[in-house]
């Protein structure tokens, strides 16, 4: 089964700093495109950052660049988000997605880890 | 990069047939074939439901049918069903970024 299990959500203070992982199975984690989505409370989906298969290209929303690093472990099948100077606005549900670049699609979605930015 | 437009909330009584607009721009939608639809229920991760636009993957029932014209692309569910009530989001490529539609709720009378 194709599966990504995301953790290290929780809470931080504004300025803090956060680490994501998301850990995949079921399928050649090295092959794929990876990419974080977050979702603010009662809000929609924003993409975040994307990564390419062998972590030469990384891309960055710009409500983002120059806080978060994305970065992948292929060896270890995994995917993770720093995330430095936190801001009450970064409160969100993050998503870890598979991306097929060909097809324009995210599938699929792992069941997400809550950050929560707050003194 | 600005969000696709998408109604906040449409409503259909079971039976019939809605359809979800996602207006966007000659940089995303107008530009590529790479619209996808997601489902997300509450609580819950989304999951595709439609990709390249009209595609569907397996195990998504064909009650869900996608098209775009120029900026704006659609998403219509027919036959409605209780268990289609939920949030809906479009999604375009756009270049080295990706947009998501602020997203439709949809209710089932």
């Amino acid at each position: 089964e194709v599966q990504l299990v995301e953790s290290g959500g929780g809470l931080v203070q504004p300025g803090g700093s956060l680490r994501l992982s998301c850990a995949a199975s079921g399928f050649t984690f090295s092959s794929y495109e990876m990419n974080w989505v977050r979702q603010a409370p009662g809000k929609g989906l924003e993409w975040v950052s994307y990564i390419s298969s062998s972590g030469s290209t990384i891309y960055y929303a710009d409500s983002v660049k120059g806080r978060f690093t994305i970065s992948r472990d292929n060896a270890k099948n995994s995917l993770y988000l720093q995330m430095n100077s936190l801001r009450a606005e970064d409160t969100a549900v993050y998503y870890c997605a598979r991306w097929e670049s060909t097809a324009g699609w995210f599938d699929p979605w792992g069941q997400g880890t809550l950050v929560t930015v707050s003194s | 990069q600005s969000a696709l437009t998408q109604p906040a909330s449409v409503s259909g009584s079971p039976g019939q047939s809605i359809t979800i607009s996602c207006t966007g721009t000659s940089s995303d939608v107008g530009s590529y074939n790479l619209v996808s639809w997601y489902q997300q229920h509450p609580g819950k991760a989304p999951k595709l439901m439609i990709y390249e636009v009209s595609k569907r993957p397996s195990g998504v029932s064909n009650r869900f049918s996608g098209s775009k014209s120029g900026n704006t692309a659609s998403l219509t569910i027919s036959g409605l069903q209780a268990e289609d009530e939920a949030d809906y989001y479009c999604c375009s490529y756009a270049g080295s970024v990706v947009v998501f539609g602020g997203g439709t709720k949809l209710t089932v009378l």
